[in-house]
């Protein structure tokens, strides 16, 4: 079946530190794949996507590149803000099915002065 | 637009009592979903509907049921709760393009004692 491993946390970064985020996921073809960003007490907000291998998908200073070769989807950040501080979720959408996510367990990021 | 919306917001019932979730999205999307979100396991799908009238199970849809008589509308139903559904609940909608983007309500947090 499909499945997501993104690394355990937390991360605590000092502000403007670089910041990576691993993500590998298992599914067979070519699913799209999604970082959605949680900030306490809310819901989920897609911050980034791609939906075709080679693809890098990028949003307020965050990156990510579809590798299908390693089946991956890191997430990097040249320079944190307290404001990142979040809990972040790696997620695949299967090819040509509906709208089922499969995410993986999340991973929280603490940003420092 | 409101995007999502899901009612009430916190929730705590007795082991038992049945209750119904809401959820609403005023943006014509034909998609929608619900997950569910427990500490160190991810989002989880419960159930979703490509549709008005059309309802399909997801990951773990045991204990919940759902209807979709309107495209607007997608509540989900607990019977008969127990402490295992303790969680938070979250709704989630996406049109028909290819971008499998989907858009998440703010949650409902839900305690069965």
């Amino acid at each position: 079946g499909n499945s997501v491993t993104q690394m355990e946390g937390p991360v605590t970064l000092s502000e403007e530190a670089f910041l990576t985020i691993n993500c590998t996921y298992t599914a067979t073809g070519y699913p799209s794949l999604f970082w959605y960003v949680q900030y306490p007490g809310e819901g989920l907000q897609l911050l980034l996507k791609a939906t075709k291998a080679d693809d890098k998908g990028s949003n307020k200073g965050f990156e990510a590149t579809y590798r299908k070769e390693t089946t991956s989807f890191h997430l990097e950040k040249g320079s944190v803000q307290v404001s990142d501080s979040a809990v972040y979720f790696c997620a695949l959408n299967p090819a040509g099915t509906a709208s089922k996510l499969t995410f993986g367990t999340g991973t929280r990021l603490q940003v420092t002065l | 637009n409101a995007g999502v919306t899901q009612t009430p917001k916190f929730q705590v019932l007795k082991t038992g009592q049945s209750m119904t979730l809401q959820c609403a999205q005023d943006m014509n999307h034909e998609y929608m979903s619900w997950y569910r979100q427990d500490p160190g396991m991810g989002l989880r799908l419960i159930h979703y509907s490509v549709g008005a009238g059309i309802t399909d199970q997801g990951e773990v849809p045991n204990g919940y049921n759902v209807s979709r008589s309107t495209t607007e509308d997608f509540p989900l139903r607990l019977l008969s709760a127990a402490p295992s559904q303790t969680s938070v609940y979250f709704c989630a909608s996406r049109g028909s393009g290819s971008s499998y983007e989907q858009y998440f309500g703010p949650g409902t947090r839900l305690t069965v004692t």
